[in-house]
């Protein structure tokens, strides 16, 4: 298999603060990765697309300028939220792409638990 | 991306087999099927890919018919520990893999 870590597991910020959330291929190169947004009892949503070196793709309906995404190597992509408010508390998730044996595998990292208050 | 549609849940006892199925009628012809598994409060962790037939790992087994309109995931004698919600996906395998999950299958072991 292959690890993907995330930092911090835990965050709780103010509003209006920003929060940045580390995604990192731990054992592999990951050209892209994506950020998932999970609310409870919900499934995962796709926020964006993440290449390496190059400006993310974002999910129609997904702000941009408020999370902002930077993937400036092959083992880390970073997302920022911006001016966080109450209704972005979330699970926010990541992934990297491996290709394995002829097969393209995605590789999710353990989560990342935001709470704004 | 094609659309998944699984049973929202189900119920099952410890040590038996249980098969969880999903239907993907719009899957095109370089779509393959993939299955997560997730817990609550972690990250989806990967089980099973397929493109035809029957593929078969050291955790679980994936039928897929020959129209792959639908597809089967087995899991053998499963244990509480499987207790989950289970994701199947239809993407191609190649390119950025846009992943688009639907509500899953929220599987529950009895003891």
């Amino acid at each position: 298999g292959a690890v993907v870590s995330q930092h911090p597991s835990r965050v709780i910020c103010k509003s209006g603060t920003s929060v940045k959330i580390e995604c990192r291929s731990l054992d592999f190169q990951a050209t892209t990765m994506f950020w998932y947004r999970q609310f409870p009892k919900q499934s995962l949503m796709l926020m964006a697309t993440s290449n390496e070196g190059s400006k993310a793709t974002y999910e129609q309906g997904v702000e941009k300028d408020k999370f902002l995404i930077n993937h400036a190597s092959l083992t880390l992509s970073t997302l920022t939220v911006t001016s966080a408010h109450p209704e972005d508390s979330s699970f926010y998730i990541c992934s990297g792409g491996k290709r394995q044996q002829g097969s393209y595998e995605q590789y999710f990292g353990p989560g990342t638990r935001l709470t704004v208050t | 991306l094609a659309k998944t549609t699984q049973p929202i849940s189900m119920d099952s006892y410890e040590g038996q087999e249980v098969n969880i199925t999903c239907s993907h009628n719009n899957i095109a012809t370089n779509d393959y099927i993939t299955w997560y598994q997730q817990f609550p409060s972690q990250g989806p962790r990967f089980i099973i890919q397929g493109y035809k037939t029957k593929v078969t790992n050291e955790v679980a087994s994936l039928f897929i018919p020959a129209d792959r309109k639908s597809s089967t995931l087995s899991l053998p004698r499963v244990s509480l520990s499987d207790t989950a919600v289970y994701y199947c996906l239809v993407g191609p395998f190649r390119g950025n893999n846009r992943l688009a999950f639907g509500k899953g299958n929220q599987v529950v072991v009895i003891p």
